[in-house]
């Protein structure tokens, strides 16, 4: 089956520093997704990539969705201590119209130092 | 807008015991999601359903586990009798159509 690989598995980071994570995928998506959960809380949606090679926005983060449809980056600029959390990549299980049914990364652990 | 509701929030109980997740997924999403996430192994989608009918329960362990979705504002997941290996956040998520999955805050299950 898919498999979603994040790296990197943690970062520890001066505030004010940007930040970049990726992940791959063993297959091509058609769709990628960002989630990012705070401590004691659900993952909560970041940002939404539909296209090959689309690049969004929202505020400080930016997500690419890769030329070839088998990776994708999260950058986060300028980064503030309420950064910290742990970041999810997700996809689709199956492209045949089911997106519905995600598999996740391991997600990537952000902690920022004031 | 109310998001996802989960109840309880904090869950101990002895090993052998029933427990009883249970979630109240956003109004007018139609397709509602349980997950199981620990440190080893993430997040895994146990159970899916879309307008109330289970879709996808490939996830769930073994027959300990069952999930129910008797109407569209209300679902439970059940484990009897619980282990130890139990122990885990379950998620609860909904969404509607092609759209992205909004997720409770959780219960955290600790099984003595």
């Amino acid at each position: 089956g898919q498999q979603l690989n994040q790296s990197p598995q943690s970062m520890f980071i001066q505030e004010g520093e940007d930040v970049s994570m990726n992940c791959t995928s063993s297959s091509i998506f058609n769709t990628w997704l960002w989630y990012k959960q705070d401590p004691g809380e659900g993952p909560v949606l970041l940002i939404a990539l539909y296209k090959a090679g689309e690049l969004t926005s929202n505020g400080r983060l930016t997500a690419q969705f890769g030329i070839t449809r088998k990776d994708s980056f999260l950058n986060i600029s300028a980064s503030i201590p309420s950064d910290v959390g742990i970041y999810f990549c997700a996809g689709p299980y199956d492209n045949a119209g089911n997106n519905r049914k995600l598999i996740w990364g391991l997600g990537t652990s952000l902690a920022v130092n004031p | 807008d109310a998001g996802v509701i989960q109840s309880p929030r904090h869950e101990v109980t002895e090993m052998g015991q029933e427990v009883t997740l249970r979630c109240k997924p956003i109004s007018g999403h139609n397709s509602l999601f349980w997950y199981r996430q620990t440190m080893m192994r993430g997040l895994e989608l146990l159970i899916y359903f879309n307008n109330n009918v289970p879709i996808d329960d490939s996830g769930m362990p073994e027959d300990r586990f069952s999930a129910k979705m008797p109407n569209a504002s209300f679902s439970t997941l059940k484990i009897q009798p619980s282990e130890p290996r139990d122990s885990a956040v379950y998620f609860c998520a909904s969404s509607s159509v092609n759209q992205p999955q909004h997720f409770g805050d959780g219960t955290r299950l600790s099984i003595l």
